[in-house]
């Protein structure tokens, strides 16, 4: 069973850049799976971020397209999320998760960070 | 990508069904068979409850079972328990990688 642990800091001002990481344990980030982002803001429903693969191909929810980035660091087995010039409606509780590669569904989730965003 | 359209919240007592309708488009419910919903307890993370539309990962109890009609797929669960209340989620696949959650249903159980 593939373990996810997501990181990175708690507060962010606005217009900076929220970075977190999530650490893979269990499985090699190089396996035939397509690692994940979910986000949540308090109080309200899960929103898709985006996808990649550990070749570094990656798919993005159009609303968010032109601000997000997402990156794998195959040497320390951890994939990476940037979001770009954040807001107050950035806050949320940021959630890392695994797709198996012939799978469609979201077997394995961290356990999920919460970053604010206030000056 | 717009949110799939959930009820606010569905309640039955302990033994009783109740179902949760997921509505979107032929863009995204109506157009795959990739449709997943998850169970949300409060500050947990999702759990994958239902997988391509009917299908239960090992682990998860024959109470819970999905369909799909057209743009909607529903979830129910039967059998209603305690450890049931939680907020569940649909999920859609819309084609190249990318997915559409719903908006959520709140399940209470009285």
């Amino acid at each position: 069973q593939v373990q996810l642990k997501e990181s990175g800091p708690g507060l962010v001002k606005p217009s900076e850049t929220l970075s977190l990481t999530c650490a893979v344990s269990g499985s090699s980030i190089s396996s035939d799976n397509y690692w994940v982002w979910v986000r949540q803001p308090p109080g309200k429903g899960l929103e898709w971020i985006g996808i990649i693969y550990h070749s570094g191909t990656t798919y993005y929810t159009p609303s968010l397209e032109s601000r997000v980035a997402m990156s794998v660091d195959t040497s320390k087995n951890q994939f990476s999320l940037n979001l770009r010039s954040v807001t107050a409606a950035d806050t949320a509780v940021y959630y890392c998760a695994t797709r198996g590669y012939w799978l469609y569904y979201f077997d394995s989730w961290g356990q999920g960070t919460l970053v604010t965003v206030s000056s | 990508q717009s949110a799939l359209t959930q009820p606010r919240s569905v309640s039955g007592s302990p033994g009783q069904s109740v179902t949760i309708s997921c509505t979107g488009t032929s863009s995204d419910v109506g157009g795959y068979s990739y449709v997943s919903w998850y169970r949300q307890h409060p500050g947990k993370a999702p759990e994958v409850m239902i997988y391509d539309v009917s299908k239960r990962p090992s682990g998860v109890p024959d109470r819970f079972s999905g369909s799909k009609s057209g743009n909607t797929a529903s979830l129910t669960i039967s059998g209603l328990q305690a450890e049931d209340e939680a907020d569940y989620y649909c999920c859609s696949y819309v084609g190249n990688y990318i997915y559409v959650f719903g908006t959520g249903t709140e399940v209470t159980v009285l």
